[in-house]
């Protein structure tokens, strides 16, 4: 099955610093690449998504990129606020139509100082 | 609010027991699916039913099991409940409207073990 690993497992930036989580997935089936961003207790939410035919998409401050070849994906955060602070999980899923197997990264806490 | 509702929000029960985790879809999902996120820990994906039927599995012990029913909530059923299963339960749907991919998680149902 697919093994999504993420790195790094903490990270703390300055207010107004980028912030770069890293992502790798195994399984070359993946289509889906989805980041969510869970705050203290809360439920995990959906922040941006891309999928295998794309190589970058942009949100505003927040943009991922997809290398297929290399199995790896990236989340990158500018101009970070200190409300940007939580835990970011990326995910892969070898999605076929209403069948998902998604794969979530062990997380990575982001921290900004203000 | 993601529309997936989640009850009960907090359980404590004995180790030995059994206990049932309920979850509605938004409205038009399809899918659910069952999460466990232990303490610190990443989403361990449990299971995926679509319809009324299983399609994907993942990291489900045996002691847990799962039904969707024809109105479309769904049933996680916890038995012989270890110290270890004490964790957040998250429940997520999709396939409705919008994109078939993206995930709406529910708030969750804490269980503690004692």
């Amino acid at each position: 099955g697919e093994n999504v690993e993420q790195h790094p497992s903490t990270l703390s930036v300055q207010e107004g610093d980028s912030a770069v989580i890293k992502c790798t997935y195994s399984d070359s089936a993946s289509n889906y690449f989805p980041w969510y961003k869970q705050e203290l207790g809360k439920r995990p939410q959906l922040i941006i998504d891309i999928r295998s035919n794309v190589g970058e998409k942009k949100d505003q401050r927040i943009a991922v990129t997809l290398n297929k070849t290399a199995k790896h994906f990236s989340l990158h955060i500018t101009e970070t606020q200190p409300e940007d602070s939580a835990v970011y999980f990326c995910a892969a899923d070898p999605y076929i139509y209403n069948n998902n197997d998604m794969r979530f990264g062990a997380g990575t806490r982001l921290t900004v100082k203000p | 609010d993601s529309g997936v509702t989640q009850t009960p929000k907090h359980l404590i029960t004995a180790t030995g027991q059994r206990v049932t985790l309920r979850c509605s879809p938004r409205s038009g999902d399809l899918s659910v699916y069952w999460y466990q996120q232990s303490l610190d820990q990443g989403l361990q994906f449990l299971i995926q039913y679509y319809n009324g039927e299983e399609r994907a599995k993942g990291n489900i012990l045996e002691r847990f099991s799962a039904q969707q029913f024809p109105d479309l909530h769904s049933e996680l059923n916890l038995s012989s409940l270890e110290l270890g299963d004490s964790a957040l339960y998250f429940c997520a749907s999709s396939g409705g409207q919008g994109s078939d991919y993206e995930q709406y998680f529910g708030p969750g149902t804490r269980l503690t073990v004692t």
